[in-house]
């Protein structure tokens, strides 16, 4: 009865590689998101979707192209990976956007090594 | 300038200990502050929401300074389960932005 859940947990993958990373929420929430934590443990928002809207989109490089299906679901499809794609990415849910005081819940995180 | 900086520590105390951490951000236009922890490889849970009046959850308390842009945790009577990275998060420009977190060891 996981609340947020990611497929794959693990992704080790070649540079130029083609990699996709799934994303579930079983809570009801209206909006979700991806953010990437780096090396240094910096946690940065990459997207987020209301309702299957994207509504924010920080700057992410465009080899980067999130997919919602419906509104429990938001699935992470990386092209042409780099190096720099290393990374853990979570995925989070909320039960509003635009009312930040509402929780997020996070996913446990796909750690994505790119060789 | 970070739009949220924490000192990254590590801060090490002994079980019992009184520990605080601090934190400040860059939008004077911030509405909502938060503290989040993160145990090693796994997702950042919430630990509690910080309100300006300030506001305790059992050892725990927070405290907002508006003017200083400055928010702290206090945590007292530290246990060993309290070993963990603690985030500081503010909402600015309607997303939430994440510090780098403060992390903590405890030890017996």
């Amino acid at each position: 009865d996981t609340a947020v859940s990611q497929t794959p947990k693990y992704l080790v993958t070649q540079m130029g590689n083609d990699k996709s990373i799934k994303c579930e929420q079983n809570l009801g929430h209206d909006t979700m998101y991806w953010y990437k934590q780096d090396s240094k443990k910096f946690l940065k928002i990459m997207f987020s979707y209301n309702n299957k809207e994207l509504i924010i989109n920080e700057t992410v490089p465009n080899r980067f192209s999130p997919k919602s299906p419906d509104k429990a679901h938001l699935n992470l499809h990386i092209n042409s990976l780099e190096l720099g794609d290393s990374a853990v990415y979570f995925c989070a849910s909320s039960q509003e956007s635009g009312v930040l005081t509402d929780t997020q819940y996070f996913g446990p995180g796909t750690r994505l090594t790119v060789l | 300038r970070k739009e949220v900086e924490q000192d990254p520590g590590p801060f090490n105390v002994p079980e019992g200990a009184t520990v605080a951490f601090n934190c400040t951000y860059s939008n004077s236009a911030s509405q909502s502050f938060f503290w989040y922890r993160q145990d090693c490889r796994k997702e950042p849970k919430l630990l509690m929401s910080v309100y300006s009046s300030g506001n305790e959850d059992g050892r725990f308390t927070a405290q907002l300074n508006r003017a200083s842009q400055y928010i702290s945790l206090l945590i007292r009577d530290s246990k060993l389960s309290d070993s963990a990275t603690y985030l500081c998060v503010v909402n600015s420009f309607q997303k939430l932005v994440f510090g780098t977190g403060t992390r903590l060891l405890v030890s017996p």
